[in-house]
């Protein structure tokens, strides 16, 4: 199958810390991974598109330099937090897919508590 | 732009009950259709999913079938149980116009079965 680990599963950190959450792929390579937002009782909301060699693509509203993507192999995509404050509080989702005609292989999330 | 509509829930039902979650979409081109499910405190699954018109995804006793005519996806099982629990979300992903295949989702519908 497809497997995509994410790690952290949870994190609680300080505001005005910065937290860094991974994405890998463990039994194939994505050259895109993408990366959703959770707010309680509410759908997905991607924030970005992560591509291995190149900047991410981030969606209207998204701030690119608090969240910060780096996609540096095939494997392993990362989202860092920057300066978190309370409101980042969220659970974040990655996914990514093995290939045109596969479908999206999700990570378990990772929850983001900022005190 | 490319939307995704589905029922609000919560949905409660009994067991072995017949469940529908309707599912309506939105989209400049031909899209290819997922249904997700998420247990509490994980990420997303894919449950089943149809690529072109008429195409009936079916997984676990779950059934989808892709309807060009009234742009519909909805989700069907014959008898649900306990087991089933979970939020459940529709979804949609484009290959046109630089999407780069991003997944569009629904709000997501809360099952709640009891025994």
């Amino acid at each position: 199958g497809a497997v995509v680990s994410q790690h952290p599963s949870w994190v609680i950190c300080k505001s005005g810390t910065s937290v860094k959450i991974e994405c890998r792929s463990l039994d194939f390579q994505a050259t895109t991974m993408f990366w959703y937002r959770q707010f309680p009782k509410q759908s997905l909301m991607l924030m970005a598109t992560s591509n291995e060699g190149s900047k991410a693509t981030y969606e209207q509203g998204v701030e690119k330099d608090k969240f910060l993507i780096n996609h540096a192999s095939l494997t392993l995509s990362t989202l860092t937090v920057t300066s978190a404050h309370p409101e980042d509080s969220s659970f974040y989702i990655c996914s990514a897919r093995k290939g045109a005609l596969s479908g999206y292989t999700f990570g378990s999330g990772t929850r983001l508590t900022v005190v | 732009g490319d939307s995704v509509t589905q029922m609000e829930g919560p949905v409660t039902l009994s067991e072995e009950a017949f469940l529908t979650i309707n599912c309506t979409y939105t989209a400049t081109g031909y899209p290819s259709l997922f249904w997700y499910v998420q247990y509490p405190g994980e990420g997303l699954q894919l449950l089943l999913k149809a690529t072109k018109a008429d195409d009936k995804g079916s997984n676990k006793g779950f059934e989808a079938t892709y309807r060009k005519e009234t742009t519909s996806f909805h989700l069907e099982k014959g008898s649900v149980q306990v087991s089933d629990s979970a939020v459940y979300f529709c979804a949609l992903s484009l290959n046109s116009g630089g999407s780069n295949y991003k997944l569009t989702f629904g709000k997501g519908t809360l099952l709640t079965v009891n025994p």
